[in-house]
Order: C-alpha cells, then structure tokens, then sequence
C-alpha cells in the first residue's frame, strides 16, 4: 500500500466534459506534484506545489487546472481536453528540501475520446 | 541543461541471469541527485535509490547494486539472478536545484522463468 493515493485509477471523458483527479498523500510531506506519462516519452513534469503554494507550472495548457488545498491534497481538473491528453497521471510527493526522494501514487489512467 | 539517458529501450533475460541497466546523465551542476525508481505493471513508481554527486560510494542492496562514476557520467544498476517478480520498466532521473525530477526513457525489462 503506497502513502500515495490517487483517484479514480481509470478515467474515459469526452473533450466536452469537465473531470477532476484526486491525490492525497499520508507521508507528512510538504510537496506535491502533477507528471504526465506518455506511450513513449520520458515523464513529464506538469506542475509542483510547495507549502500549498505552486511554485512550478512546466507550460501546461489552460486546460489543465491544478488545485492544491492543503499539503495533503492535489486535485487536477481536467476540461475540454484534446485526444492527446489520455495518458497516466502521476501525483508524487515529498519532504521539501531539495534532492529528497519522491514518492508516487498508482496514477489515473486517463482516456480522451 | 540537464539530461539523462537510459539507451536500452527494452531486454529480456532468463531467470537467475544478472542483469545491468545503464544509465548516463548530463549536468552543468556539481550539486546533483540521482535516483532509480522501478514502474511495476500496476502504475505507480517505487523509489529504490538515491545518490548525491559527492557520494561515488557503490550500494548494494540485497540482489540490487549500483555503480556511480562521475568520471563516465554513469550511474548503472544491476540486478543479481534475476526473479520473474523483477519485470517493469526501471526509470534513471536527474535532480539538480529545485523539485523536478527528469527522468530518462526507462528501460523496460522482463524476466522469464
């Protein structure tokens, strides 16, 4: 059992509709972040809140929308999104000092059709 | 600009065959991290090493060691006999100021029996 969880594991949305991933992490950690992982390219890093606070957005398109309530939650809402988009979605988080080990949820697999 | 690449895309070995996986980084930095996180078929990354730039100590965990040199930019991993319950993709990544991580390729391997 991960200290990372993330909900739901499998997502099938319309480019008209408008969805949300959760992330709650049990670690105590103070960082959290959004990757995106294509077929067939390295992970990407899509967003990264510390102390709630986004201190990184790796030029994401508008239609993905991150919210960071507190340090334990990561929400990604998702709308009008583009067939591109399907992919698995990571939320990692860690302590915040800089060089310390992430650690990451299942993912959301998400399909765009 | 920092990089890292991972050149084997995929390798299949018999079980009990020890196993390398190569990884080759590219920084600026001479404060760095680097890391190796293992992607089983359920999704979510399980970290299994962190080394720093100033540490070229080799570390040996149970089947698992790995190599740092600086001299070569390389910072492999090796499996000892090889288990069926070993096939994922292996990720090398990358950390130098900051949180995000870059990740190589991976390297996807399978063992079987």
């Amino acid at each position: 059992e991960t200290g990372v969880t993330q909900t739901p594991r499998h997502l099938v949305m319309g480019m008209t509709n408008k969805k949300s991933l959760k992330c709650e992490q049990h670690l105590g950690h103070n960082a959290m972040y959004w990757y995106k992982q294509s077929a067939k390219k390295p992970l990407e890093l899509m967003f990264v809140y510390n102390f709630k606070e986004q201190t990184e957005n790796n030029s994401v398109p508008s239609r993905f929308s991150p919210e960071c309530p507190n340090s334990s939650h990561l929400f990604l809402h998702l709308h009008t999104l583009q067939p591109e988009d399907s992919a698995l979605y990571l939320c990692a988080s860690s302590q915040e000092r800089v060089g310390t080990e992430a650690f990451f949820g299942q993912g959301t697999r998400l399909t765009v059709v | 600009a920092q990089k890292v690449t991972q050149a084997q895309t995929e390798i299949s070995v018999v079980e009990k065959e020890d196993v390398t996986l190569d990884c080759v980084y590219e920084t600026r930095d001479t404060t760095y991290y680097l890391f190796w996180y293992k992607q089983p078929p359920s999704g979510e990354l399980v970290f299994l090493i962190r080394r720093n730039s100033f540490d070229e100590q080799n570390e040996i965990s149970g089947r698992y060691s790995w190599n740092f040199q600086k001299s070569t930019s390389s910072f492999n991993f090796t499996i000892t006999a090889s288990q069926v319950v070993d096939s994922a993709v292996y990720f090398c990544a990358l950390l130098n100021s900051g949180y995000a991580l870059n990740f190589g390729k991976g390297t996807s391997l399978l063992v079987t029996p």
